[in-house]
C-alpha cells in the first residue's frame, strides 16, 4: 500500500537552533517530492525533489532527496519563529493526486 | 508556480444550507484539486477537478454532496451541500503541474452552526 510518512509529528526548538525533519515514501511509479509550509490556511510550496542527491535551497531551508532510501530530508537553519509551521511532505501519484505525510508540527519558541 | 485565488475565505453557515467555494488560477493549470482539511489532520483529496467533464471523487466523498464544476483550465467550484457540522472544515483547491509542481488556495475556514 502506497504510503508516505514524516516524523516526528512534532518538535519544539529554540530560535537558533537547526532542525531535521524527514519524509519517507512507499509510493509506485515514484516521480518526485515536493515540501509544503502550512501556517493558518494553506500550504505554500517549498521544494519540489526529483532528482536524488541533489540539494535544492532556499535562504535558510534546504532539502535533498535519497531515492535509494526512499527518503527526503528538510533542514532549517538558524530557525525564527516565524519558521513555526506545519510542514507537509507530499508525493505525487497516478492521475497527479498526492500523497500527503501527515506533517511535522515545529514550534520555535523565542 | 500559479498563483489561486480562493473565496470565501471563511464562512458560517446554517446546517441544511449549501456553500459554493470557487478558485481562479491565474494560468491555465492541468490539474485541479479539491482538498478537505479536518482540524488537526493533514489534506484528504475530495476530489480531481476535470476540465469539461465530471469530477473524480475519492472514496467517502460523492458529487451529490460535493458538486464540483470545472468549465476551463483557471476555474473550478466546489460546492458543500446539505451542510452539517461534521462539515466545518478548511476547504482548498490546489492547481498545477506535475513538472512545475503545485500551489494551492489561501483556503476557506467553514463553520457549520
Amino acid at each position: 500500500e502506497d504510503k508516505v510518512v514524516q516524523s516526528p509529528l512534532s518538535l519544539v526548538v529554540h530560535e537558533g537552533d537547526t532542525v531535521t525533519l524527514n519524509c519517507s515514501y512507499e509510493v509506485t511509479n515514484f516521480r518526485s517530492l515536493l515540501w509544503y509550509k502550512q501556517e493558518k490556511k494553506a500550504p505554500t510550496f517549498l521544494f519540489m525533489l526529483t532528482s536524488s542527491g541533489i540539494e535544492k535551497k532556499s535562504g535558510r531551508l534546504s532539502s535533498i532527496l535519497d531515492k535509494k532510501e526512499l527518503s527526503s530530508i528538510l533542514n532549517i537553519t538558524a530557525t525564527q519563529t516565524g519558521d513555526s509551521a506545519i510542514y507537509l511532505c507530499a508525493v505525487p501519484h497516478t492521475g497527479n493526486q498526492f500523497y500527503f505525510g501527515t506533517g511535522t508540527s515545529l514550534t520555535v519558541i523565542p | 508556480s500559479a498563483v489561486i485565488s480562493q473565496k470565501p475565505s471563511r464562512d458560517i453557515c446554517q446546517r441544511g444550507t449549501s456553500l459554493t467555494i470557487q478558485c481562479q488560477v491565474d494560468s491555465q493549470v492541468t490539474m485541479m484539486f479539491w482538498y478537505r482539511q479536518q482540524p488537526g489532520q493533514s489534506l484528504t483529496l475530495i476530489a480531481t477537478a476535470n476540465q469539461g467533464s465530471e469530477a473524480t471523487y475519492e472514496s467517502g466523498f460523492v458529487i451529490d454532496k460535493f458538486p464540483i464544476s470545472r468549465p476551463n483550465l483557471t476555474f473550478s467550484t466546489l460546492t458543500v451541500s446539505n451542510m452539517s457540522p461534521e462539515d466545518s472544515s478548511i476547504y482548498l483547491c490546489s492547481g498545477g503541474t506535475a513538472n512545475y509542481g503545485y500551489t494551492f488556495g489561501s483556503g476557506t475556514r467553514l463553520t457549520v452552526v
